[in-house]
C-alpha cells in the first residue's frame, strides 16, 4: 500500500527483552522520524535519519536504537524494554531537507506499546 | 532548550464558531508546523509556516518568527475539527524538532 505504515499497531512486552517497530514508506523520502506521544508531554523526538545510512538523535534518544539500511524503512529497536517506554510511538517522512527546504511531515498510524 | 508553549490547553466551541490557538516559542527557529490529531489518534499536517500567513479552507495560520509566535485560525467550526492542535518548531541551532502540548478542542454538535 502506498504512503507509511507502522508495524505492529499494538505490542505488548515485558521488562528487559527487545522490542523492534517497524516503519516503511513507499515515497522514497530522504527523511524519517520517530516520535513517541506520552499524555502531559506531548510529542517527542527519539531520533531522525536524513538518509540511508544517516541517523541523528532527536530530544529523547535513550533506551533506543535506530537503522536506515534502505530508505524505505527506518526500524527503531528498544534493546531491553522498560514500564517508561509505554507509549503511542509514531512514524513520520518528509520529502526533502531540514531547515529552509524542509517539507511536511506526513505520519504513520502509530504503535501503541504497553511494557509490563 | 526551547520552550513551546500552546494555549489554550483546552477548547470548547458550539459549531460554526470561530477560534484561534496560539503557539508560543522561546528561541529562534527554521520554522514551524501545524498538526491536527483526530480523535482515533491519527496524525495530520495542516501547515509548513515558518513565516507569514497560509489558508486552506476554513483553516489558516500566521507565524511571526521575529516575535515568536504563531496563530491558527479556525473558521466554522464543525464537529470533525475536533481533536488536539500541535505546533511543532525546528531549533535553528541545532535542527532538532521539539512539539508544544497542544490545544485539545472539542465542538459540540
Amino acid at each position: 500500500d502506498a504512503g507509511i505504515t507502522q508495524s505492529p499497531r499494538y505490542k505488548i512486552t515485558e521488562t528487559g527483552r527487545q522490542v523492534t517497530l517497524m516503519c516503511h514508506q513507499t515515497w522514497s523520502h530522504s527523511y524519517m522520524f520517530w516520535y513517541r506521544q506520552d499524555l502531559g508531554h506531548g510529542l517527542r523526538l527519539i531520533y531522525y535519519s536524513a538518509a540511508a545510512d544517516i541517523t541523528d538523535k532527536g530530544e529523547v534518544p535513550d533506551g533506543y536504537v535506530v537503522s536506515r539500511s534502505k530508505t524505505e524503512n527506518f526500524p527503531l529497536t528498544l534493546e531491553s524494554a522498560t514500564r517508561s517506554q509505554t507509549s503511542v510511538y509514531f512514524c513520520a517522512s518528509s520529502e526533502s531537507g531540514r531547515g529552509a527546504n524542509q517539507e511536511t511531515q506526513y505520519f504513520g498510524p502509530g504503535t501503541r506499546l504497553l511494557v509490563l | 532548550g526551547i520552550q513551546v508553549e500552546q494555549s489554550p490547553p483546552d477548547l470548547i466551541l458550539q459549531e460554526g464558531a470561530n477560534s484561534t490557538l496560539r503557539c508560543n516559542f522561546s528561541d529562534s527557529v527554521n520554522n514551524l508546523q501545524w498538526f491536527h490529531q483526530n480523535p482515533w489518534g491519527q496524525l495530520i499536517n495542516l501547515f509548513y509556516i515558518p513565516s507569514g500567513t497560509k489558508q486552506n479552507g476554513r483553516l489558516s495560520a500566521t507565524t511571526v518568527a521575529t516575535e515568536r509566535y504563531s496563530l491558527l485560525y479556525i473558521s466554522s467550526s464543525q464537529t470533525t475539527d475536533s481533536g488536539v492542535y500541535f505546533c511543532a518548531v525546528e531549533r535553528r541551532r541545532d535542527d532538532k524538532i521539539i512539539f508544544g502540548k497542544g490545544t485539545r478542542l472539542h465542538i459540540l454538535p
